[in-house]
């Protein structure tokens, strides 16, 4: 069984640019969820998908959106990016009856 | 509105020593779930458990243990004889509207010392 991966490892961009974050999700689950993890402090939650569409979005700006494929693999996309952007971000994947999320090891973004 | 409050910023026990970490939560839904995360310095979050609302049954799994009490709207974790490999963040975490919305509380470090 494949876990959840996520690529790049590291990603360092200037403020005003925009990132793509990408993520496979664990074999047999169809719902991935996007988290921000600032330094110090407990992820938060920004959206999930299931079946390509927005299931559900924290308290991010439209800014932040995302895409799910049909393999349920997912991207989140930055726009504007400014400093405070500067954060581990986390894909979680699981089905949508078990509600137990699996965490990818995250891609680290530094914001300049 | 949901929340999870982990009181415990840091906690500190010498190798061996029993710790009990604290999560609170709060929720308007009658069907919500649990979950308890480990997050060792590599930074992958490591599921631990999860919990229904509809199930107060204590879990015992090795030296973790976890008490659910809907009354307090607690749900604690204990390490038995803790172990330096068991030096992490851990986060309680609230799902709820079957899986939508997760909120995790701010984590409590846990060091344990030889």
């Amino acid at each position: 069984e494949t876990g959840v991966t996520q690529s790049p490892t590291h990603l360092i961009k200037t403020r005003g640019q925009q990132v793509t974050l990408r993520c496979s999700s664990q074999s047999g689950h169809n719902t991935v969820s996007w988290y921000q993890q600032a330094l110090g402090q407990g992820p938060q939650f920004i959206f999930q998908y299931y079946r390509e569409e927005e299931n559900g979005r924290g308290n991010f700006p439209p800014r932040f959106s995302g895409l799910q494929f049909p393999n349920y693999s997912s991207e989140l996309n930055v726009n504007a990016l400014e400093l405070d952007d500067s954060a581990l971000y986390l894909c979680a994947s699981s089905s949508l009856t078990s509600f137990e999320q699996y965490f990818g090891p995250g891609t680290r973004l530094t914001v300049t | 509105a949901q929340k999870v409050t982990q009181a415990q910023t840091e906690i500190s026990v010498v190798e061996k020593e029993d710790v009990t970490l604290d999560c609170v939560y709060e929720t308007r839904d009658t069907t919500y779930y649990l979950f308890w995360y480990k997050q060792p310095p590599s930074g992958e979050l490591v599921f631990l458990i999860r919990r229904n609302s509809f199930d107060e049954q204590n879990e015992i799994s090795g030296r973790y243990s976890w008490n659910f009490q809907k009354s307090t709207s607690s749900f604690n974790f204990t390490i038995t004889a803790s172990q330096v490999v068991d030096s992490a963040v851990y986060f309680c975490a609230l799902s709820e509207n079957y899986g939508q919305n997760f909120v995790f509380g701010p984590g409590t470090r846990l060091s344990v010392l030889p």
